[in-house]
């Protein structure tokens, strides 16, 4: 499968604890992206990557979540302390290029923070 | 950021009729997307839009840009059960902030 992946698909933790989420965007593809979904709402977006740099961070976010991208390839988001508020799908996208900029979903890692 | 407003949010239509889902913003767009969302899945890109009065067709699928390109629709002639999810449009370019429609959740009933 050449698509863009996501794991873990699901993942429960305690509240305060850290959480960690890896993204593999399709081959080749520039820009990678962070969502975050919850039920019955449309993806929120979290930040995104060109190449290994990271060109913008939503005014949203919290302090608490950090993403990576340290070779322009896979990336990281991690969720320190996490809060019961933390509970979504959490999904990765990517595009090829600029002039491109079609997105390509992964399947999203549920976190539920308990 | 891109202040988005899509249309109504809810639809339920019989199989067989029409269905039209529309994307309103407060700033000139430089390119609109539109995704589907079928439920448990992810988005999946439909179609991008770049000029201004811009249709394309897509089988059932007609998808416009305003004049203005401050606004688009999604109109499927004759549903079908497989058309069955969310529908979101995306505002591209120009923004600061990226962020989807709040997305039209589509059920047809057979």
């Amino acid at each position: 499968d050449t698509g863009v992946s996501q794991d873990p698909r699901h993942k429960i933790t305690k509240r305060g604890q850290n959480v960690t989420f890896r993204c593999d965007p399709i081959s080749e593809h520039n820009r990678l992206y962070w969502y975050r979904q919850t039920l019955g709402q449309g993806p929120e977006f979290l930040t995104y990557f060109q190449n290994e740099a990271q060109l913008e961070k939503s005014r949203l976010l919290s302090d608490r979540f950090s993403a990576e991208r340290p070779k322009g390839s896979f990336s990281t988001l991690e969720i320190q302390r996490t809060e019961q508020g933390d509970s979504a799908m959490y999904l990765c996208a990517s595009s090829p290029r600029l002039d491109n900029n079609e997105q390509f979903f992964g399947p999203g890692t549920r976190l539920t923070v308990l | 950021g891109q202040q988005v407003m899509q249309i109504p949010q809810y639809q339920h239509v019989q199989e067989g009729e029409d269905f039209t889902t529309y994307c309103n913003s407060s700033t000139t767009l430089s390119n609109i997307q539109w995704y589907k969302q079928r439920p448990g899945g992810h988005p999946v890109f439909l179609i991008q839009l770049v000029k201004s009065g811009e249709v394309k067709k897509q089988k059932r699928l007609t998808f416009q840009f305003g004049e203005a390109k401050k606004n688009s629709s999604l109109h499927i002639t004759a549903t079908q059960t497989t058309d069955v999810g969310t529908y979101f449009c995306y505002p591209w370019g120009g923004a600061r902030q990226l962020t989807f429609g709040s997305g039209t959740q589509l059920t047809v009933l057979p």
